[in-house]
């Protein structure tokens, strides 16, 4: 079973600053998905990855499949930003079998 | 967009009550999932479904049970409710493959059983 670790576990940063958050896996996968969760519960899909780099508005996701890492940048950081940032991973292999999670990181941006 | 509708945000129940907690998709989704989401353990899968009337077990499916009837509505039960069943409950729904599409999330179901 991959085990799937995030750091940091919360973060409090100030307005504009550059944020990175990091995900790593154990065990191969076929896709990587970034995930947002506001308070109140609803999860929004921010990307799902396999390769390379991917980008949207002032949200950044990279992944380095070798060493199987995967960070989630901000830039120009937003209180609206504040929220539970979730790393997920797919397996490999037949079938549509769930992700599994790592255990989020609580972000807090101050105006 | 894909609309995921879960039944009901807040819930409280008793101990040893059946429970019935329902999500439904509009997208015509094959694959449809119900996770739990407890503080410090993050999101876990209890069962997920990629047809109808088939189930496969997740990672913690004691204490539950599914049921998909109709490709849209996939219900999760808690035969007899324990307090440890006490969680924020997820329902997910995706396209295809769940490894290679997006999941699409309701808003949860905060559930507490007294």
């Amino acid at each position: 079973k991959n085990e799937v670790e995030q750091s940091p576990q919360n973060l409090t940063a100030q307005e504009e600053e550059f944020i990175t958050i990091n995900c790593s896996y154990s065990v191969g996968i076929s896709a990587l998905h970034w995930l947002q969760q506001h308070p109140g519960g609803g999860i929004v899909s921010l990307f799902m990855l396999s390769s390379g780099k991917k980008k949207h508005g002032r949200l950044i996701a990279t992944i380095n499949i070798q060493e199987k890492h995967s960070s989630l940048h901000i830039t120009a950081s937003h209180p609206r930003d504040s929220a539970v940032y979730i790393c997920a991973v797919a397996g490999t292999g037949g079938g549509a079998d769930g992700l599994t999670f790592g255990k989020g990181t609580h972000l807090i941006i101050q105006p | 967009d894909v609309k995921v509708t879960q039944s009901s945000r807040y819930l409280v129940k008793r101990t040893g009550e059946k429970v019935f907690l329902e999500c439904v998709q509009d997208m015509d989704h094959e694959n449809m999932f119900w996770y739990r989401q407890d503080p410090g353990l993050g999101l876990r899968l209890i069962y997920f479904s990629y047809d109808v009337k088939m189930k496969e077990k997740g990672d913690i499916p004691e204490g539950y049970s599914v049921s998909r009837e109709k490709k849209e509505r996939f219900s999760l039960i808690l035969e007899s409710a324990s307090t440890n069943q006490t969680s924020m409950y997820l329902c997910a729904s995706t396209q295809g493959r769940a490894r290679n599409q997006p999941q699409h999330f309701g808003d949860g179901t905060r559930l507490s059983i007294l």
